[in-house]
């Protein structure tokens, strides 16, 4: 089983700040599997990233996702007031497994 | 647009076995090779991959739960379900069910239903 790290484990940030979010992997990705969700409080996750580096369907470009092998990113450029969630990723190439999340909050 | 709603009962005993449904709208289950996938998450911890079935009725499963999990396919009805059977107190969490198309991630995802087990 793939064991995927996130750090920090929580992230305080003020609005229009930067926010750069890690995932490392024990083992390599396989095809580049490798998404992100966004989950607010009492809400199913939201996909934001897949395939590393796509963005799904009606993210904002703010939201950017990079890496390779094991060790991942995801930034957000600009923090938006709506930004201040947990964020996970996620490993699906083979048996999936999720990160334990990363908390950004407001500073 | 496709939306999925899991449905089921609250609060199971303690040996018995989960069942719970997730009914698919806005589209046909067996259409467009999607993956259809359980994930639950107990509270305030980190989301669980618990398996996924594919149109053509493949599963994979979580290896740590592969004993006990079933996750099969009805067309007729448009739904999907997911089987744990032995439940313990350890098995209480929000379990979603969601949709992944190939190669992507899990892209729409059901509201969650809560369950407890609990005698």
């Amino acid at each position: 089983e793939i064991v995927l790290t996130q750090s920090p484990g929580t992230l305080s940030l003020s609005p229009g700040e930067r926010a750069t979010l890690s995932c490392r992997a024990s083992q390599s990705v396989s095809r580049n599997y490798l998404a992100w969700y966004q989950q607010k409080p009492g809400q199913a996750p939201r996909l934001l990233i897949y395939g590393i580096s796509s963005r799904a369907t009606g993210i904002p470009d703010r939201f950017s996702g990079s890496g390779s092998g094991t060790d991942f990113t995801l930034t957000i450029s600009r923090l938006e007031p709506e930004d201040f969630a947990v964020y996970y990723c996620h490993q699906y190439g083979g048996s999936q497994t999720f990160g334990q999340g990363t908390k950004v909050e407001i500073k | 647009q496709v939306q999925l709603q899991e449905s089921g009962p609250g609060l199971v005993k303690p040996s018995q076995t989960l069942s719970l449904t997730c009914t698919v709208s806005g589209g046909s289950i067996s259409s467009g090779g999607y993956f259809w996938s359980w994930i639950r998450q107990p509270a305030g911890q980190a989301l669980e991959w618990i398996g996924r079935l594919y149109t053509s009725g493949t599963t994979d499963y979580n290896a740590s739960l592969k004993s006990r999990v079933t996750i099969s396919l009805d067309t007729s009805k448009n739904h999907f379900s997911l089987e744990l059977s032995s439940v313990t107190a350890a098995d209480t969490a929000v379990y979603y069910c969601a949709r992944a198309p190939p190669y992507y991630g899990l892209d729409v995802w059901g509201q969650g239903t809560t369950v407890t087990v609990s005698s």
